[in-house]
C-alpha cells in the first residue's frame, strides 16, 4: 500500500527566506506527482504537476523536483512571503484500470512571519 | 471558464438525517472522484466513477453512496450521518490520457453534523 510522508509537519520561517518542503513515498511505481496548497477551511489549489517523464517543474517562485527511484520529491519556495502561509500537500498518482488514484501526504503547515 | 463546482459550500445536517452533496463539471472529463478530508488529515479517496463505472474504495463505509446521472454531475449521498462524518468533501475530475491524467478539484463542501 502506497504511503506518502511529508516532513516537516510544520515550519515557521521569516519573510524572505528560501525553504524546502519534503515528500517521500514508499512505492516508486507512481505515475505523476502533484503539489497542492490548502488555506484554512478551503479546498485544494494545484501548484505544480510533475508528469511521469519529467524530473521537475517550475512556476514563479516555486520549483518542484521528483526522483522516482528514491521515492522523493521536494518543493522549493524562493523568497517566501506571508501570503505563502498555508498547508502544502503532495500527492502521488497511481494508474488503475478505472482511471487513476491520488494518495496524499498529511501536509506541511507553513507560516511565513513578517 | 471550465471548472469543477460544488454545492453547497457549507452544509449543516443533523445526526442521522440524510444529506446529499453535489458536484458538477464543465470540463467534459470522464472520471469523477469524491474525497473526504477530516480536520488536519490528508484527503482520502471514497470512490470514483470512470464514465458510468463505479469504483468503491475497500474501506469506504456503507453509509456513503454516490450517483452519476450524466457526465456533468456526481452526487455524494450520506444515508445516516454520524458525528464522525463531519469533514470537508472534495470533488475532482480528470480525463484519461489527457493533461497527464491530472485531477482538477472543486472548492469543497464543508459538512457539519449536529
Amino acid at each position: 500500500k502506497q504511503e506518502v510522508t511529508q516532513i516537516p509537519a510544520a515550519l515557521s520561517v521569516p519573510e524572505g527566506e528560501n525553504l524546502v518542503l519534503n515528500c517521500s513515498f514508499t512505492d516508486s511505481a507512481i505515475y505523476n506527482l502533484q503539489w497542492f496548497r490548502q488555506d484554512p477551511g478551503k479546498g485544494l489549489t494545484s501548484l505544480l504537476l510533475i508528469q511521469s517523464s519529467q524530473r521537475e517543474q517550475t512556476s514563479g517562485r516555486l520549483n518542484a523536483s521528483l526522483d522516482k527511484s528514491s521515492g522523493r520529491s521536494t518543493l522549493y519556495i524562493a523568497a517566501s512571503q506571508p501570503g505563502d502561509s498555508a498547508t502544502y500537500l503532495c500527492a502521488v498518482y497511481i494508474l488503475t484500470g478505472g482511471g487513476n488514484k491520488l494518495t496524499f501526504g498529511t501536509g506541511t503547515q507553513l507560516k511565513v512571519e513578517l | 471558464d471550465a471548472m469543477v463546482i460544488q454545492n453547497p459550500r457549507y452544509q449543516v445536517t443533523q445526526f442521522g438525517k440524510p444529506v446529499t452533496l453535489s458536484c458538477s463539471q464543465t470540463l467534459n472529463h470522464n472520471v469523477m472522484y469524491w474525497y473526504q478530508q477530516k480536520s488536519s488529515q490528508a484527503p482520502k479517496l471514497l470512490f470514483h466513477y470512470y464514465d458510468k463505472d463505479f469504483n468503491n474504495e475497500a474501506d469506504t463505509p456503507d453509509n456513503f453512496q454516490s450517483r452519476r446521472p450524466n457526465t456533468s454531475f456526481c452526487f455524494l449521498d450520506i444515508r445516516s450521518p454520524g458525528l464522525g462524518d463531519a469533514a470537508m468533501y472534495l470533488c475532482a475530475t480528470s480525463r484519461v490520457r489527457q493533461s497527464g491524467n491530472e485531477q482538477f478539484f472543486g472548492p469543497g463542501t464543508r459538512l457539519t453534523v449536529l
